[in-house]
């Protein structure tokens, strides 16, 4: 059975950065994506960004380019999204989620059970 | 970014009776392969998002077979055939043929009248 793990809640001050991990276990790691998606408080779903750990290429949306990085370590089975520059607006529960490995997506069937980033001075 | 419009926003619907969410792109979700990569899910409260149904009509193991999803190009309907209470929460649909950017509808919110 597919379990992905996160690390648990962070509370950041703004303009710290913040590694949220992702511990996989079940299947086989290396032979699928893990995309990053986030909830902020009553809102509804953002997709961040997504990496195939066997080849180690990260792809981002527009929007978090340049403040986030999608890292993965093969060795653990463990994904790892940094996101740097925190403002309050960064305040959300951060997924992650297996996906297929290729240029398209049909959403996740496997989800980590979330992580509470909250942003606050 | 494609840009994707769900309606309605809400839903009040009553035990046993049908439900139908509407999602509409601004682009066609015809991949390049051939294949629609719209997919739904469903968050009930204070769980994690699930994934319903994939490329447009493919039912999740697991998921009742009460949900039904249809649809192509651009114009596509999640269906409940008899909403039961355990549907309550939260639907989205998502959008992942135009790869790297993949987009969601804003959500729409069932609940029990």
């Amino acid at each position: 059975q597919v379990q992905l793990v996160q690390s648990g809640a962070e509370v950041k001050k703004p303009g710290s950065s913040v590694k949220v991990s992702c511990k996989a276990s079940g299947g086989t790691f290396s032979s699928y994506a893990i995309s990053w998606v986030r909830q902020a408080p009553g809102q509804g779903l953002e997709w961040m960004g997504r990496i195939i750990p066997i080849l180690g290429i990260a792809n981002y949306a527009q929007k978090f380019q340049g403040r986030v990085t999608i890292t993965a370590d093969k060795s653990t089975s463990t994904a790892y999204m940094e996101l740097s520059s925190l403002r309050s607006e960064d305040t959300a529960v951060y997924y992650c989620a297996r996906d297929s490995p290729g240029p398209y997506s049909s959403g996740w069937n496997y989800w980590g059970q979330g992580t509470l980033v909250t942003v606050s001075s | 970014d494609v840009v994707m419009t769900q309606s309605p926003l809400s839903l009040p619907v009553t035990l046993g009776q049908p439900a139908s969410i509407s999602c509409r792109s601004s682009q066609s979700l015809v991949h390049s392969d051939g294949n629609t990569y719209l997919n739904w899910f469903q968050q009930r409260p204070g769980q994690s998002p699930r994934r319903l149904i994939y490329k447009v009509s493919n039912r999740d193991s697991g998921v009742p077979d009460r949900f039904s999803g249809s649809g192509s190009g651009t114009d596509f309907t999640l269906k409940i055939s008899r909403v039961e209470a355990e549907d309550v929460g939260v639907y989205y649909c998502m959008q992942g043929t135009h790869w790297p950017s993949i987009t969601f509808g804003q959500g729409t919110r069932l609940e029990i009248k």
